[in-house]
């Protein structure tokens, strides 16, 4: 089935050392975003790809990169994660038209010891 | 900047009863909502959208009511089952990648 696959379900890192969540779509989708989403609140759109156009959003932190290699894969960078970076990260894809709606992964679940 | 606000973080109801969930937003630019379904161990699935030209959609069990006036949307669900249960999330976009949701709501339908 074509879908929205995120690895790992559980990411586990260290306080500083880099990580890299990973997000692949078999749905040929034109955009590719990152949603953090902490507990009981919600989901935060970090940045997306349209095509290989980078979009951020002005308050995500500098501390966060994400590549676009190809429309198929998109991956988070954590260069330096914090305690505060604890969280669920979910990649979603859309078609990129006006009343398109997101397709979402199940989601990476972020601890930071 | 919560622009998309869900004040009840849940709701509990009897099963066949109707379930009702609302959702508050600031930005009078949105022009296009939805709402999300969420399972555990689960990413968010489309459940049902509107336009700001309407202000009724309806889908099987599943109608939204949009109030711009007050912005304002509420999800209804008629009759509730058990298997509706899980968390509820609105959100809003108002360019063609931009959307916004709402902290979500956690249904519990009842046998």
């Amino acid at each position: 089935d074509a879908m929205v696959i995120q690895n790992p379900r559980y990411q586990v890192t260290q306080f500083g050392k880099p990580v890299t969540l990973s997000c692949s779509q078999t749905l040929n989708h034109n955009v590719m975003y990152w949603y953090q989403q902490k507990s009981s609140q919600a989901p935060k759109l970090l940045f997306h790809y349209y095509d290989k156009d980078f979009n951020n959003e002005a308050d995500t932190p500098d501390n966060f990169q994400s590549r676009r290699p190809n429309t198929s894969f998109c991956f988070l960078d954590i260069r330096s994660p914090g305690l505060g970076d604890a969280a669920m990260y979910l990649c979603a894809t859309s078609r990129g038209g006006n009343r398109e709606k997101l397709f979402f992964g199940s989601g990476t679940q972020l601890s930071v010891l | 900047d919560q622009q998309v606000k869900q004040n009840s973080p849940s709701l509990s109801v009897q099963e066949g009863r109707i379930s009702i969930l609302n959702c508050d937003y600031t930005n009078s630019m949105f022009d296009y909502f939805l709402w999300y379904k969420k399972y555990p161990a689960e990413g968010p699935t489309f459940l049902i959208s509107i336009s700001s030209i309407k202000d009724k959609n309806e889908d099987g069990r599943f109608t939204v009511f949009l109030n711009k006036s007050a912005k304002h949307l509420s999800l209804h669900i008629v009759p509730s089952q058990p298997g509706d249960s899980a968390v509820y999330f609105c959100a809003a976009r108002y360019n063609n990648n931009d959307m916004r949701f709402g902290a979500g709501t956690r249904l519990t339908v009842k046998p």
